[in-house]
């Protein structure tokens, strides 16, 4: 199967730093979505974003599906940004696979 | 708009007992999908229901099975738990088809002893 590679593994931010998190993949994938895990386990969808470039205020995501990474850009980091960070792909549109995650730390 | 309810939230059974999750979708997504999540890991797909029949199931044995509704909402079951079924099971819901961005339920925390 296709194999994720998040990077960092673990990351601790200056509150105010900006980070840029990474999602490799081992093949061509559909439906690349980041997805932000808050400490009380709650998986909100930050980006769907199957190429190109987006921005969601302090956030922002680039893929190129054609290099087949993926990056999540945070500004301005806050300590609600702490928590854990997932790429996640499908190959057609029935199976999601998960990487293996950042985990983040703002501290003040 | 009604986002992914889950319910209930935090659940404690003993081994070799059944389960029963259950997960409302979000309005107008007719697509459920469940995922296991242990501790300190990744979210692992189960299984995916789209319009009341399966399409799509991960690596987990038949005791772990699961229904759609004609209102889209949907059930988990486990039969036979076993301790390390223990983790934090989440239903997402989408519009199904290749462009659909998942969103999530808060997840039942399950406990297995």
């Amino acid at each position: 199967g296709i194999q994720v590679e998040q990077s960092p593994p673990d990351l601790i931010l200056q509150e105010g730093a900006n980070s840029t998190l990474r999602c490799n993949f081992s093949d061509s994938v559909n439906n690349l979505q980041w997805f932000h895990q808050n400490p009380w386990g709650q998986l909100i969808n930050l980006f769907y974003i199957p190429s190109g470039t987006k921005q969601n205020g302090r956030l922002s995501a680039t893929t190129v599906a054609t290099e087949r990474y993926s990056l999540l850009y945070i500004s301005s980091s806050q300590t609600t940004d702490s928590g854990v960070y997932f790429c996640a792909f499908s190959v057609g549109y029935q199976k999601v696979t998960f990487g293996t995650g950042t985990k983040l730390q703002v501290i003040p | 708009e009604t986002g992914v309810t889950q319910s209930p939230t935090h659940l404690i059974k003993t081994r070799g007992q059944q389960v029963t999750l259950r997960c409302s979708s979000q309005s107008g997504h007719n697509t459920v999908s469940w995922y296991q999540q242990a501790l300190g890991q990744g979210p692992q797909f189960i299984f995916q229901y789209y319009r009341e029949e399966e399409n799509g199931r991960g690596n987990f044995p038949p005791r772990f099975s699961g229904l759609q509704f004609p209102n889209y909402s949907s059930e988990l079951n486990v039969n036979a738990l076993e301790l390390d079924d223990s983790a934090l099971y989440l239903c997402a819901s989408s519009l199904g088809g290749i462009n659909s961005p998942l969103h999530f339920g808060n997840g039942t925390r399950l406990t297995v002893t």
